[in-house]
């Protein structure tokens, strides 16, 4: 059981380039999100998705688009990378309602914009 | 207003001492707190949460205060170690909604030896 599963842990792009990150989750959880974490700035809200097929913007969603085809992915795409983009990227899952052992989340993507 | 405030930024204690951070919410519909812990380079992870039907939660070492006349909840780390030097998120949600979690800034806890 392999929990959350996050790739690539690091990765440096160029200003304008494009990439997806990678979420997978081995729980049938049904609800995912993608956080990111910006030091001392906590963790804000990208996206989430309820279940296949079904996303909805969190508290910062410009700049990124993500998808939900399946139970298990839930990839994040930036388009046309800025260096505010530069951050600690998290993906998480959990049930709802929210299990004792609340969100799983994964160990994190690492991405630098220059 | 979606918002959780945390205090201290910043927390250094003596091994042994007491650590204590707190956090106050906004929205009343807010019926799940949980605390997460996070390492360097690490993902966080579900410490200890609350829901607001009692007013303390306690697992080992740590314990949750909830107030929800005054919208305010807190952690306590009784006999803080080194091994406890990470960063502590609050979060709340409304359960009866969605189960989006809202985050606090973080306060980094440094355990000196």
């Amino acid at each position: 059981n392999a929990g959350v599963t996050q790739t690539p842990k690091f990765r440096i792009l160029k200003i304008g380039q494009s990439m997806t990150l990678q979420c997978t989750q081995d729980m049938n959880h049904n609800y995912m999100y993608w956080y990111r974490q910006d030091p001392g700035m906590g963790l804000k809200l990208i996206y989430y998705s309820v279940g296949a097929g079904i996303t909805d913007k969190g508290e910062v969603p410009n700049g990124y688009n993500v998808s939900r085809s399946t139970t298990e992915d839930f990839p994040l795409r930036l388009e046309l990378a800025a260096p505010s983009q530069t951050s600690v990227y998290f993906c998480a899952s959990s049930y709802r309602p929210l299990p004792n052992y609340g969100y799983t989340f994964g160990s994190g993507t690492r991405l630098t914009v220059v | 207003q979606q918002q959780v405030k945390q205090s201290p930024q910043s927390l250094i204690v003596q091994k042994g001492g007491i650590s204590i951070i707190n956090c106050a919410y906004e929205n009343t519909a807010f019926d799940y707190f949980p605390w997460y812990q996070q390492f360097p380079g690490k993902g966080p992870a579900l410490l200890i949460a609350i829901r607001p039907d009692v007013s303390e939660k306690k697992e080992g070492r740590f314990t949750i205060s909830f107030n929800k006349s005054a919208k305010q909840f807190s952690l306590h780390i009784m006999d803080s170690q080194p091994g406890d030097s990470a960063t502590y998120f609050c979060a709340a949600s409304n359960q009866g909604g969605s189960v989006k979690l809202v985050f606090g800034k973080g306060t980094k806890l440094t355990v000196n030896p």
